[in-house]
């Protein structure tokens, strides 16, 4: 089963307002990363925030990290219509192997209506 | 190059056929992942290498699916008689690195591959 789980699960908001949202996880990470997905496409990486970090900022976005409750946060400010798309995080598990793999959320899906 | 490359964009297979999925990672990435997304919300991975080596296969079915990565060829996923349940789109991912004193880097992906089991 997926270790993330993101709220909301799908958002709608009028361009230029911001956009929030959330992933909570499980396990200890080593880093959180968010990924856009655009319609029928592959994933894009927006910005991976490290376990030792707790708020990094990339343009437009600004994601929060709280190692304590197992969560991070994703906003999108000024949104615009081409911000629409599916929004991931993924977690890297510290793991006592060299297992490799990311671990995704169930996504939300964000619309911006111009 | 600079994109991680997958072929086919689709493909339809009757169930009990091969599938075979190419992936081409980006020149220069030593790690390749493959993940499975079903249902467009949720993603499952699979298998990973390390050049033609694999790193990490604890994610794959290991009845029917396989996977290489060998040298100065596309890595490739396959499917042996494929069942109805594994219609999904097959992403493939590369990276630089995955970790230095437990630090892991971004992972680029491909457009995937959308396999559609009849």
């Amino acid at each position: 089963s997926q270790q993330g789980e993101e709220d909301p699960q799908a958002l709608s908001i009028q361009e230029g307002e911001n956009a929030t949202m959330n992933c909570s996880y499980k396990t200890s990470i080593n880093n959180l990363q968010w990924y856009r997905q655009n319609s029928g496409r592959g994933l894009v990486h927006l910005i991976l925030i490290r376990s030792n970090e707790r708020e990094k900022h990339s343009g437009r976005l600004r994601v929060t990290l709280d190692t304590s409750k197992k969560s991070s946060s994703l906003l999108i400010t000024a949104s615009r219509a081409a911000d629409t798309a599916s929004y991931f995080c993924a977690t890297d598990a510290v793991r006592e192997t060299s297992g490799s793999r990311l671990t995704f959320g169930e996504g939300t899906q964000l619309t911006v209506n111009p | 190059g600079e994109e991680v490359a997958q072929t086919p964009k689709h493909l339809v297979r009757g169930e009990g056929q091969k599938a075979k999925l190419y992936c081409a990672p980006i020149k220069g990435h030593s790690y390749v992942f493959w993940y499975q997304q079903v249902l467009k919300n949720e993603f499952k991975f699979l298998i990973s290498f390390q050049n033609e080596n694999v790193f990490d296969e604890t994610g794959m079915p290991k009845e029917r699916f396989s996977a290489k990565c060998l040298p100065n060829s596309p890595c490739s996923l396959e499917i042996q008689a494929t069942k109805l349940e594994d219609s999904a789109v097959y992403f493939c991912a590369s990276s630089p690195r995955w970790k230095t004193s437990g630090v892991s880097y971004e992972q680029y992906f491909g457009p995937g591959t959308r396999l559609t089991v009849t």
